[in-house]
């Protein structure tokens, strides 16, 4: 599993309150992703981090922020939670220091908002 | 922009079947392909990773091939088995440490 947690794992919140998701890795992997999954949709991207301080928006950033302050903690907060948020929620890391940049993800956020 | 295209969307068979499930990609220009496997309510499991220099893996009963040229990727599973019933994604990506881009999975169920 490469050593990534995510927390917490299910949470329902109210629309309009902010929510914040934490992925934690324990292999000072510089990449991390952050995507959501959802029926019809599949997996996609709501940003990324290629270092500390180092983020990038992916496909479906609106109404996402992210923040990097450490190496092992990558943290993805909806400022105003709307029941279109609702989804599961994974974080990835990429494995680059193997060479073979094989992604490895968490168990998931099961995120409800009403 | 890469889209990724899994068909069918669905595959049911008898126990002990071999079985192929497809993938297929637009843009023939990618760092590696990537299959997982994921069970209801859980997270992703990486079964293989293909380098673009790659032809095939291998790994147990699972054999996954790469034809860039055609942008094309299968996953043989072998003997099929009821445990191997779950959704199959593939993900390609477009180079090195690039998010992967999904298509929407294979649901296998694999009937005893």
């Amino acid at each position: 599993d490469a050593g990534i947690t995510q927390s917490p794992r299910h949470k329902v919140t109210e629309t309009g309150t902010p929510v914040t998701l934490r992925c934690h890795q324990t292999e000072n992997h510089r990449y991390m992703y952050w995507y959501r999954q959802d029926p019809g949709h599949g997996l996609r991207l709501i940003h990324y981090s290629y270092g500390v301080k180092d983020t990038d928006k992916g496909e479906v950033s609106d109404g996402y922020s992210v923040s990097r302050s450490k190496t092992e903690d990558f943290l993805l907060t909806l400022e105003s939670a709307t029941s279109s948020q609702t989804s599961v929620y994974f974080c990835a890391i990429s494995a680059s220091k193997t060479g073979s940049d094989e992604q490895y993800f968490g168990p998931g956020t099961r995120l409800t908002v009403t | 922009k890469q889209e990724v295209t899994q068909i069918p969307a669905a595959l049911s068979v008898p126990e002990g079947e071999n079985l192929v499930l497809n993938c297929s990609f637009t843009d023939s220009a990618i760092y590696n392909l990537q299959w997982f496997r994921q069970d209801p309510g859980k997270g992703l499991t990486s079964l293989l990773l293909i380098q673009s220099s790659q032809r095939e893996q291998t790994s147990g009963r699972l054999n996954a091939s790469l034809d860039k040229s055609s942008g094309r990727s299968t996953l043989y599973i072998a003997a099929s088995q009821p445990g191997d019933s779950a959704t199959y994604l593939c993900a390609v990506q477009p180079s090195g440490n690039t998010p992967l881009v999904f298509g929407k999975g294979t649901r296998l169920s694999v009937i005893a």
